[in-house]
């Protein structure tokens, strides 16, 4: 199977801090993403990074990429209350498919 | 103004049954797809159509059929409902075929009893 796993499953933090969730993939890739879904919704597209750079921020968001290690992490720094939500990376699976990790839940407490 | 809804949000039905869900995007995308959310959080791809045209077809059985109207519907019909098919259906669209970005809708809650 080609889909990613992400660590830690979930995460608990306080408002402030920063959360750190990485994944991990089987294949070569082009390029990956991010993706947050709140819950009950549908997923937001946050951030993507190609698999010929190393890091690229957005915000508050801080990704990072080693392709000779098939990983990523997601960074989150001064999180938010709102930041709370479950956070999916995302590979090119080929064909235009999105392959999905398994997700990390944050709880970012006031 | 949604980009992608979908209807209905909740759908509970007894096995057996026949239902469809529906997707519209109004953002001019060529691209849609299907996904499934299982109770674990995994979300799997399970079909996408190009401007009307079915282009990925994942392992899916058959009582799954997908039909595309035109390119800014796809609706997703499920024949013989079973207690393995309560998910979390979402729909999404990109651009065209070859966009690295999709936009998901709000999803659909089916839970078979």
């Amino acid at each position: 199977s080609q889909q990613g796993e992400e660590d830690p499953q979930a995460l608990s933090i306080q408002e402030g801090e920063n959360a750190t969730m990485n994944c991990s993939y089987k294949t070569s890739i082009n390029n990956l993403q991010w993706y947050r879904q709140n819950s009950g919704r549908g997923l937001v597209h946050l951030i993507l990074i190609r698999s010929n750079e190393r890091e690229k921020h957005s915000g508050r968001l801080r990704v990072t990429l080693d392709t000779s290690k098939k990983s990523s992490s997601l960074l989150i720094t001064a999180s938010r209350a709102a930041d709370t939500a479950s956070y999916f990376c995302a590979t090119d699976g080929g064909f235009q498919k999105l392959v999905f990790g398994t997700g990390t839940r944050l709880l970012v407490s006031p | 103004d949604t980009a992608v809804s979908q209807t209905p949000k909740y759908l509970v039905t007894q096995m057996g049954n026949d239902k469809s869900i529906k997707c519209e995007q109004n953002l001019g995308h060529d691209t849609m797809y299907w996904y499934k959310q299982d109770s674990k959080k995994f979300l799997k791809i399970m079909f996408s159509y190009n401007n009307k045209e079915l282009i990925i077809n994942e392992t899916v059985p058959n009582r799954f059929s997908p039909k595309s109207p035109d390119k800014a519907h796809l609706n997703l019909h499920i024949n013989s409902l079973e207690l393995g098919d309560s998910a979390v259906y979402f729909c999404a669209s990109s651009q065209d075929r070859y966009a690295e970005t999709q936009y998901f809708g709000p999803g659909t809650r089916l839970l078979v009893l």
